[in-house]
């Protein structure tokens, strides 16, 4: 069975910092991996999609990474900003499986 | 593109009354719908496979008869919450995949949080 671990669980930064997010998944044969975030009662926000093919994705001053063969994927936020504050979920599918989330806060 | 709608955003009912909640692409197909469920401070919990033209497929611990879907085009599903309990409170919200993409992407509308009273 599919599972999907993250971590950390929460994260406060000041302003300006780089961090990284982690996300592990149990089972390899997973296609695809996705990064979203998710503000406070709201839907999801597509972040990065890395497909089975693909090593890594960058948008801006994000980037993610996948090793299939270790069952990893790190996004990489650079330059944080307050507005990056949000839950930060990753997926891996063809069975969409969530993981619990990193809770980020990025202080002014 | 790939904008996916959900109504009501908000709904509050009494206990015992069937609630509908409606999930749209609005700039593509989907032959695929997903309906998760989300606890406070908790991620999103997957709670049916919508397939457009045929049966959903249901995840283990979901009643079927509790929670009815219909994907009746390739651009709406819905989630019926039928005789609503208190218990049924929760944040529901609905991905799509374009059909058209073999990327394998989700879209997600902006949930429908649901009290029940």
């Amino acid at each position: 069975k599919q599972e999907v671990t993250q971590i950390p669980a929460a994260l406060s930064v000041p302003e300006g910092e780089n961090l990284v997010l982690n996300c592990s998944f149990t089972d390899s044969a997973i296609y695809n991996l996705q990064w979203f975030r998710q503000d406070p009662g709201k839907g999801l926000t597509s972040l990065l999609l890395i497909q089975s093919s693909q090593r890594e994705q960058t948008s801006g001053r994000l980037n993610a990474s996948l090793d299939k063969s270790s069952g990893r994927s790190t996004l990489y936020i650079a330059a944080s900003q307050p507005g990056d504050s949000a839950t930060y979920l990753c997926a891996g599918y063809d069975k969409v499986i969530f993981g619990p989330g990193t809770s980020l806060s990025v202080i002014p | 593109g790939a904008v996916v709608s959900q109504h009501p955003s908000r709904v509050i009912c009494k206990s015992g009354t069937s609630v509908k909640i409606e999930c749209r692409s609005l700039d593509f197909q989907a032959t695929t719908m997903f309906w998760y469920r989300q606890f406070p401070k908790q991620s999103l919990m997957l709670m049916a496979t919508s397939n457009e033209g045929s049966k959903a497929t249901y995840e283990q611990g979901v009643e079927k008869d509790k929670f009815l879907i219909n994907h009746a085009s390739l651009t709406l599903s819905t989630l019926t919450v039928t005789s609503a309990h208190p218990e049924d409170s929760s944040f529901y919200i609905c991905s799509a995949r374009d059909s058209s993409r073999n990327t394998g992407e989700l879209f997600f509308g902006e949930g429908s949080r649901l009290t029940v009273l």
